[in-house]
């Protein structure tokens, strides 16, 4: 069955510090990796994967995906509370057009 | 351009009533996704629409549950004779193609809470 096993669960840090948050996945025929944000209201999205190591970057948040380990990695330098938020990784399923997420990464931060 | 809008984005039912869920997806998009989040609990795929057909439901409980995407409107998910375990957040997706070769973006979400 085809799963996505985040951690940490949750992770509390200091307005400022980096945070990396770890994605493994098992799933048969991967076709891409996607990271999301969810704070109150709708998961948003943030990184698409498909080519290992090759890091996608938008602003202080950075994404490499590792195929051959499946796993990915999500980034935060110079973290802000409005940073706090969970963290969502999910696969699409193979041969469906399921999206399997992740539990999910609670990130706080503090001031 | 709007995003998926979902409506209500709160709704409390008594055990036993109906819960009907709408979708409105992206002007456009043919491809609707409803994804049901519990507490502390990731996103779980539900049901899989195109405009007027139900491609995929294995996500879906057989029973009290169903889901349409007609034609016009929005696409509706239905849950009849709510139960306690029925609360939870319902998120719906839209896309212009099938097959997730583009990242689908997520509606705010309904909020049902079953009292």
């Amino acid at each position: 069955e085809d799963k996505v096993v985040q951690s940490p669960l949750s992770l509390v840090v200091h307005e400022g510090d980096t945070v990396t948050l770890n994605c493994s996945y098992e799933v048969t025929n991967f076709r891409s990796l996607l990271w999301y944000k969810q704070e109150k209201k709708a998961p948003t999205f943030l990184f698409m994967l498909t080519s290992s190591g090759i890091e996608k970057k938008s602003g202080r948040l950075s994404s490499i995906l590792d195929k051959k380990e499946l796993f990915s990695i999500l980034n935060i330098t110079a973290t802000q509370t409005g940073d706090s938020a969970v963290y969502l990784c999910a696969v699409p399923q193979g041969g469906s057009e399921k999206l399997v997420f992740g539990k999910g990464t609670k990130l706080t931060v503090n001031p | 351009n709007a995003g998926v809008m979902q409506n209500p984005r709160h709704l409390v039912r008594r055990r036993g009533q109906e819960a009907r869920l709408r979708c409105s997806p992206v002007k456009g998009h043919s491809h609707v996704y409803w994804y049901r989040q519990l507490p502390e609990e990731g996103l779980k795929f539900m049901v899989y629409l195109q405009k007027e057909n139900i491609i995929d439901e294995s996500g879906m409980p057989k029973e009290r549950f169903s889901a349409e995407f007609p034609k016009e409107g929005p696409s509706i998910l239905r849950i009849q004779q709510v139960v306690r375990g029925d609360s939870a957040a319902y998120f719906c997706a839209s896309s212009p193609f099938g097959g997730l070769g583009s990242p689908l973006h997520f509606g705010n979400g309904t909020r049902l809470t079953v009292t």
